[in-house]
């Protein structure tokens, strides 16, 4: 399975932008971008997720290089809710089905 | 209304002992999964089902053995439980693959913390 890179943590203001790198150099073209969050004494969330082109929905967008090999999830403006675990994931279409393997993951801290 | 509800919340047991933690979905999903949460945080799937039969299990010790009695429903029992198996273990649903979508999002309950003493 192809694997993801991200920094262990991230500090952010809140109502500041939140940029989240990871790095997937060996993406196969298969592969779709996931990005799911996991909140304090919680289940894991979906957040997004996109193949080639960037993507907006109402809790984040996601920024996808050209080659693929990098991705960027971006928060708006942080909230103190949004301080979690944040999870980059490769989801294989062709496998049928589509389990999540995941990673260590960014640990996002908001400060107010 | 909760769409992925697992009980109990916490368990509390003894080396040896067998458990049971249950899980419901009420999203008319036609997959489910158990993952477990280790102290490192990693998370890692165990088993999924797909309308009731099997379709992953990763190398999981004989010991844990799930049962889905129908969709909507995947329950997982522990046999002579271990330290080891002391951790957070968490359900989740998604829509069948070749339904829903390649890309159908995982919903995940909110995890039953198991202390084995």
């Amino acid at each position: 399975d192809a694997k993801t890179t991200q920094p262990n943590s991230m500090e952010s203001n809140e109502e500041e932008p939140v940029h989240l790198p990871c790095n997937h150099s060996t993406i196969s073209g298969t592969d779709y971008i996931h990005w799911y969050r996991q909140l304090p004494s919680q289940g894991p969330e979906y957040v997004i997720h996109g193949l080639t082109s960037n993507v907006n929905n109402r809790m984040a967008s996601l920024a996808i290089a050209e080659d693929r090999k990098s991705s960027t999830l971006i928060l708006h403006r942080a909230t103190l809710r949004d301080a979690a675990v944040y999870y980059c994931i490769l989801r294989d279409t062709t496998d049928s089905w589509g389990k999540l393997q995941f990673g260590a993951g960014t640990q996002v801290v908001v400060t107010p | 209304d909760t769409a992925v509800s697992q009980t109990p919340k916490y368990l509390v047991t003894q080396m040896g002992n067998d458990k049971s933690i249950k899980c419901e979905q009420n999203l008319g999903h036609d997959t489910m999964y158990w993952y477990k949460q280790d102290s490192k945080k990693f998370l890692k799937i165990m088993f999924s089902y797909n309308n009731k039969e099997l379709i992953i299990n990763e190398t999981v010790p004989n010991r844990f053995s799930p049962k889905s009695p129908d969709k909507a429903h995947l329950n997982l029992h522990i046999n002579s439980l271990e330290l080891g198996d002391s951790a957070v273990y968490f359900c989740a649903s998604s829509q069948d693959q070749s339904t829903g979508g390649y890309n159908s999002p995982l919903h995940f309950g909110n995890g039953t913390r198991l202390t084995v003493t």
